[in-house]
C-alpha cells in the first residue's frame, strides 16, 4: 500500500500569512495527489486534484504543487474561513489513501 | 447541483449487518464510478470500497475485504454498501463520494461527499 505522509499535523497561522502543508508518498505516484478540506462536522470537498488543478469554486488563494513523492499544498493568504483539516489523498492504485491531516488553526 | 444522500447507519451490536444506501441526483449516475470513504470518530479518512460505473468492478480495503459488499442500481440512481460481520472498529461515518476519474484523469478523486451517515457497532 501507498504510505502518505503529511505535515504538520497542526499549525497556527494569522490572517493574511502564508499557509505551507507537504505531502509525502512512499514511492513515485507521478502527480495522482488530491488534496480535500474538511470543515468541523462537515464531509471533505474536493479543493485540488491532480497535484496542481485547481477545482471549480475553490478560492485562488489555494495552489498545489510537487510531483513524483513530495506534494505541497498552499494558502497564500490565509483567511479565518480556511480554519478546517486539510487531507492530502494518492489516486494512483487502490487501495486509494489518505495522509493523516493537518488541523489549521486562525488566530 | 450534484447531490448525494447517505442513509442507514445505526448502532448494531458486533457480528451483526447494515446496509447503507446512497440516493444520486442531478447528474448522470450511471456515467459515474462511486466510492464509500469512511471517518472513525476524531480521526483521519479512510477509503472503503469502489464500484465501476456498470457495477462490473469492485475494489475494497483490506480491511473490509470479505465482509462487506459494494453496489449499485443505476435506474434507482443508488449506490449501495452491505456490512457484514460488523466490528467496533467499523464505527464511523461512512460517506458516499462521485468519482471524477472519468472528468479529470488523475484517477479516483472524490468530488462531491455526502453528508455521511453514523454507523456506530457496539454491545
Amino acid at each position: 500500500d501507498i504510505q502518505m505522509t503529511q505535515s504538520p499535523s497542526s499549525l497556527s497561522a494569522s490572517v493574511g500569512d502564508r499557509v505551507t502543508i507537504t505531502c509525502r508518498a512512499s514511492l513515485n505516484i507521478i502527480r495522482y495527489l488530491n488534496w480535500y478540506q474538511q470543515k468541523p462536522g462537515k464531509a471533505p470537498e474536493l479543493l485540488i486534484y491532480g497535484a496542481s488543478n485547481l477545482q471549480g469554486g475553490a478560492p485562488s488563494r489555494f495552489s498545489g504543487s510537487g510531483s513524483e513523492t513530495d506534494f505541497t499544498l498552499t494558502i497564500s493568504s490565509v483567511q479565518p474561513e480556511d480554519s478546517a483539516t486539510y487531507y492530502c489523498q494518492q489516486s494512483y492504485m487502490t487501495p486509494l489513501t489518505f495522509g493523516g491531516g493537518t488541523k489549521v488553526e486562525i488566530k | 447541483e450534484v447531490h448525494l444522500v447517505e442513509s442507514g447507519g445505526d448502532l448494531v451490536q458486533p457480528g451483526g449487518s447494515l446496509r447503507l444506501s446512497c440516493a444520486a441526483s442531478e447528474f448522470t449516475f450511471s456515467y459515474y464510478e462511486m466510492n464509500w470513504v469512511r471517518q472513525a470518530p476524531g480521526k483521519g479518512l479512510e477509503w472503503v470500497s469502489y464500484i465501476g460505473s456498470t457495477d462490473d468492478t469492485t475494489r475494497y480495503a483490506d480491511s473490509v475485504k470479505g465482509r462487506f459488499t459494494i453496489s449499485r442500481d443505476n435506474a434507482k440512481n443508488s449506490l449501495y454498501l452491505q456490512m457484514d460481520s460488523l466490528r467496533v472498529e467499523d464505527t464511523a461515518v461512512y460517506y458516499c463520494a462521485r468519482d471524477r476519474k472519468r472528468d479529470f484523469g488523475s484517477g479516483s478523486t472524490f468530488d462531491p461527499w455526502g453528508q455521511g451517515t453514523l454507523v456506530t457497532v457496539s454491545s
